[in-house]
């Protein structure tokens, strides 16, 4: 079955150390997503990626970072450098056109000590 | 700008009761919704969208919601709650016709009582 596949479900890393969140996809979309969850707070869009090879900041992408290099792959780094990384990490994925509605991946929880 | 506030983080019926969870979007330009419920430590799952055409928007599980341009509501409603219905939903407005650049709002988490 095509599908979103996050890595690892759960993680842990100690404060000053980056840490890589994997997102794969095998549905063949083009766009690939990543939000940022906290309580009450819905969903923060980090960066997006609309084509392999580019991608742009989405609201909070300060102390992130991401690559690109193949279409079903979308790594998110959380640096060193973002103040408060413990949250829910959610990729998100799309095809072409307003119509092809979004694909959720089943999270990362992230938390750092 | 584009905006969606979400009346109610907490939402507490009984089972079989109707469900009704609120909306509200400020669009500048005619706007596409979304409605999506997220159950426990899982990603979101779309449940039903509004882009144009009918105002009356069916989707899964039982769900409905209709575009209400002169109120700028996307109200979710169920007639009858099912236990299996407990879980978080979102509504969100798109800012550009890519399902991607949407804005969330902050959810309404949905407890059905027996």
């Amino acid at each position: 079955d095509g599908g979103i596949t996050q890595s690892p479900k759960y993680l842990f890393r100690k404060e000053g150390q980056n840490v890589t969140l994997s997102c794969e996809q095998n549905l063949n979309h083009d766009a690939m997503y990543w939000y940022r969850q906290d309580p009450g707070q819905g969903l923060r869009l980090i960066y997006y990626s609309q084509i392999v090879n580019d991608f742009q900041k989405g609201d909070i992408a300060e102390g992130y970072s991401v690559s690109r290099e193949k279409k079903e792959s979308f790594p998110l780094t959380v640096t060193s450098a973002q103040k408060n990384p413990t949250a829910f990490y959610l990729c998100a994925s799309a095809g072409t056109g307003y119509n092809s509605p979004l694909h959720f991946g089943n999270g990362t929880r992230l938390t750092v000590t | 700008a584009q905006s969606v506030t979400q009346l109610g983080s907490h939402v507490s019926v009984s089972e079989g009761a109707l469900v009704l969870l609120r909306c509200n979007y400020s669009s500048s330009v005619p706007p596409y919704l979304f409605w999506y419920v997220q159950y426990p430590n899982q990603g979101l799952q779309l449940l039903l969208k509004y882009t144009t055409g009918a105002t009356l928007v069916k989707g899964i599980n039982g769900f409905e919601a209709e575009f209400k341009k002169s109120e700028t509501s996307f109200h979710l409603t169920k007639p009858s709650a099912h236990m299996s219905d407990a879980a978080e939903y979102f509504c969100a407005v798109s800012v550009g016709g890519s399902q991607g650049n949407l804005i969330f709002g902050k959810g309404t988490k949905l407890s059905v009582k027996p």
